[in-house]
């Protein structure tokens, strides 16, 4: 099993629509993350999380919330989609200050696709 | 404002060659560098990193020199392979309780 597990991996939804993307870990990192690939844009941050009862927002969280339902699970939710929120969602994980091991491990990615 | 800058988006390279690929930073702060890799469909993984005390770390057919200076940092491979075809992302870190921050990516296509 992967380490970083998202779900779903590809999702078409209508414009207006209530989505949730969700991410699990077995990593047991405290800290979570959630980024949007956009193409010439890069990883764009959206929210993170350092615990359970932390929760802040990055970059471009406008249009998103979050969910830190465990230490393994960070939910993302986008309330009413827009079709700009089109893009590549991944979550990633990183232990505090572990740069040497590799910072961040990434899932997957979900592909989502608002018309 | 963008902390990390990778100025080129693309980047073509004959197999055998080395390829340079460059990312320039903003900020003085930042403390830890590190180079992502992500291929089609997949998520980035981790290929190398460089703490801002040292100016060279090698691992195999990657080095990453970091110039403080400059504010510059630059992922040499040699020789390239096709399998290296990928984008490959920077990311810094400024310490205490902050994300990385990573510059746009640069896709590197290796040619056969």
């Amino acid at each position: 099993d992967a380490d970083v597990t998202q779900t779903p991996r590809n999702r078409i939804t209508k414009t207006g629509k209530r989505i949730m993307l969700e991410c699990s870990q077995t990593k047991g990192h405290d800290r979570m993350y959630w980024y949007r690939q956009d193409p010439g844009l890069g990883l764009r941050l959206i929210y993170y999380s350092f615990d359970v009862k932390d929760i802040n927002k990055g970059e471009i969280s406008d249009g998103y919330s979050v969910s830190r339902q465990a230490q393994a699970k960070f939910s993302l939710s986008l309330e009413s989609a827009i079709p700009n929120q089109t893009a590549l969602y991944f979550c990633a994980t990183s232990d505090s200050g572990q740069w040497a091991s590799g910072g961040y491990t990434f899932g997957s990615g979900t592909r989502l696709t608002v018309v | 404002d963008q902390q990390v800058k990778q100025n080129s988006p693309s980047l073509s390279v004959q197999e055998g060659r080395i390829s340079i690929l460059n990312c320039d930073y903003t900020n003085s702060m930042f403390d830890y560098f590190l180079w992502y890799k992500k291929y089609p469909a997949e998520g980035p993984t981790f290929l190398i990193s460089i703490s801002s005390i040292k100016d060279k770390n090698e691992d195999g057919r990657f080095t990453v020199f970091l110039n403080k200076s400059a504010k510059h940092l630059s992922l040499h491979i040699v020789p390239s392979q096709p399998g290296d075809s990928a984008v490959y992302f920077c990311a810094a870190d400024v310490g205490g309780n902050t994300p990385l921050v990573f510059g746009k990516g640069t896709r590197l296509s290796v040619i056969a």
